[in-house]
């Protein structure tokens, strides 16, 4: 595709609830990165994957929350359990090598309830 | 990696540049400047990067002063569609971005 594709753009789920959010990143990008973005805030670096191995999984707040890339392209962040203060915008981001200019998607729009 | 200081807030006038300074008095010798930008409801957008010196492309102009300490991001004659949050970034490239609470750019008409 031309950009990094995010989906859902929106997920409202209960609190307590797995949710699944993927990312498809550009054509042969092989670093890709996660982010959560609350309101007035910067985005908040989560995980980094260069390939399909995790780089640097440093930002993920505890482990309800988890990262895939199994085939060096489309990544599924997971959360298990939600809780209300999980709710933000979930931003995927690629890049062709680690030093060139990162893409962001739109973001998922993740709700807990 | 090295702290970032921008304005939290700035406004301009259509047509007029803008120029927003951040500060990275700690920055390393291998760290790269790096600028963004975000819209409401999209995720953010490579504006410049540059070393050193100065950087020009399209859209604006990076200015980095010898020592490295500071940089600062030139918008000429903006326009209402630059509203925007402007995030400065100084980190190795081999590093994942990270973000501050950047500069809302408020552009009045």
């Amino acid at each position: 595709g031309a950009g990094v594709s995010q989906t859902p753009s929106n997920k409202v789920t209960e609190k307590g609830k797995y949710v699944e959010l993927r990312c498809d990143p550009i054509s042969g990008h092989t670093a890709l990165y996660w982010y959560r973005q609350s309101l007035g805030q910067g985005p908040e670096f989560l995980i980094y994957f260069q390939g399909t191995g995790a780089a640097d999984d440093s930002g993920l707040p505890n482990d309800r929350f988890f990262a895939v890339r199994p085939e060096g392209s489309v990544s599924t962040l997971k959360i298990q359990r939600t809780e209300r203060g999980d709710s933000a915008v979930y931003l995927c981001a690629s890049r062709a090598q680690e030093d060139t200019e990162a893409f962001f998607g739109q973001g998922t729009r993740l709700t807990v309830v | 990696l090295a702290k970032t200081t921008q304005p939290i807030s700035m406004d301009s006038y259509e047509g007029q540049e803008v120029n927003i300074t951040c500060s990275h008095n700690n920055i390393a010798t291998n760290d790269y400047i790096t600028w963004y930008q975000q819209f409401p409801s999209q995720g953010p957008r490579f504006i410049i990067q540059g070393y050193k010196t100065k950087v020009t492309n399209e859209v604006a102009s990076l200015f980095i002063p010898a020592d490295r300490k500071s940089s600062t991001l030139s918008l000429p004659r903006v326009s209402l569609s630059d509203t925007a949050v402007y995030y400065c970034l100084v980190c190795p490239g081999n590093t994942p971005l990270v973000f501050g609470k950047g500069t809302r750019l408020s552009v009045i008409a």
